[in-house]
């Protein structure tokens, strides 16, 4: 069964602290992983896109890991700002993306 | 346009009506998308377009759900008889063709239904 499990669930950091937010993926076939950000009410937002041949990609302060032999795929924040309260979903496939349930972030001063 | 636009962004209808949610995609983008997320739910797939054709419609939850795209533009998601379990935001989304090819989907900000 194509599935996209995201830990945690849910998480809450202080600004300026670092944060990694996991995504464990059974989709077949698979062309690339995606990270979205999602702000309250919006559309997600496109972070990053991995091919099955990339390891790592960063976009700013956001950096995502790909291991496609584990099919596991990571998403690192760096230095967090209070913007950073968002979702962050992943989602992966091949002609549709299938995506997870998303890990909801707050940013706390 | 600009960005993906979807129309009504917000619509209250009663149990048993008929609703129909409008999508107006990127120029130019081939690929386009119906997702469906629901209160603390992740996107639910449920059809997507190359132009005008639907390659796969295995997402649509009944018989009730059906969408059409005309021009390779524009889409239409409609909802027959309307039951509360179908309230949920209905996001749309683009790309200059599938997925595949590690085209960049842009998502509209959604059309959130609420049925009464």
């Amino acid at each position: 069964k194509n599935q996209v499990e995201q830990s945690p669930q849910s998480l809450i950091i202080l600004e300026g602290k670092n944060c990694t937010l996991q995504c464990n993926y059974t989709v077949s076939p698979f062309s690339n992983l995606r990270w979205y950000k999602q702000d309250t009410g919006r559309g997600p937002v496109s972070l990053t896109i991995m091919t099955f041949s990339e390891n790592t990609k960063s976009n700013g302060r956001y950096t995502a890991t790909l291991d496609a032999d584990t099919k596991q795929s990571s998403l690192h924040i760096t230095a967090s700002q209070l913007s950073d309260s968002a979702s962050y979903i992943c989602g992966c496939g091949y002609n549709k993306l299938i995506f997870g349930a998303g890990t909801r972030l707050a940013v706390h001063p | 346009g600009a960005g993906v636009s979807q129309s009504p962004s917000n619509k209250v209808t009663e149990k048993g009506k008929d609703v129909e949610l409008r999508c107006d995609p990127i120029s130019g983008h081939t690929a386009l998308y119906w997702y469906r997320q629901s209160l603390g739910q992740g996107l639910e797939f449920l059809i997507y377009f190359q132009g005008n054709s639907a390659p796969d419609k295995s997402g649509l939850p009944s018989d009730r759900f059906s969408a059409e795209r005309t021009g390779g533009s524009v889409s239409t998601l409609t909802i027959q008889r309307t039951q509360q379990e179908d309230s949920a935001v209905y996001l749309c989304a683009s790309s200059r063709s599938t997925i595949t090819g590690a085209n960049v989907l842009t998502f509209g900000a959604g059309s959130r239904l609420t049925v009464l």
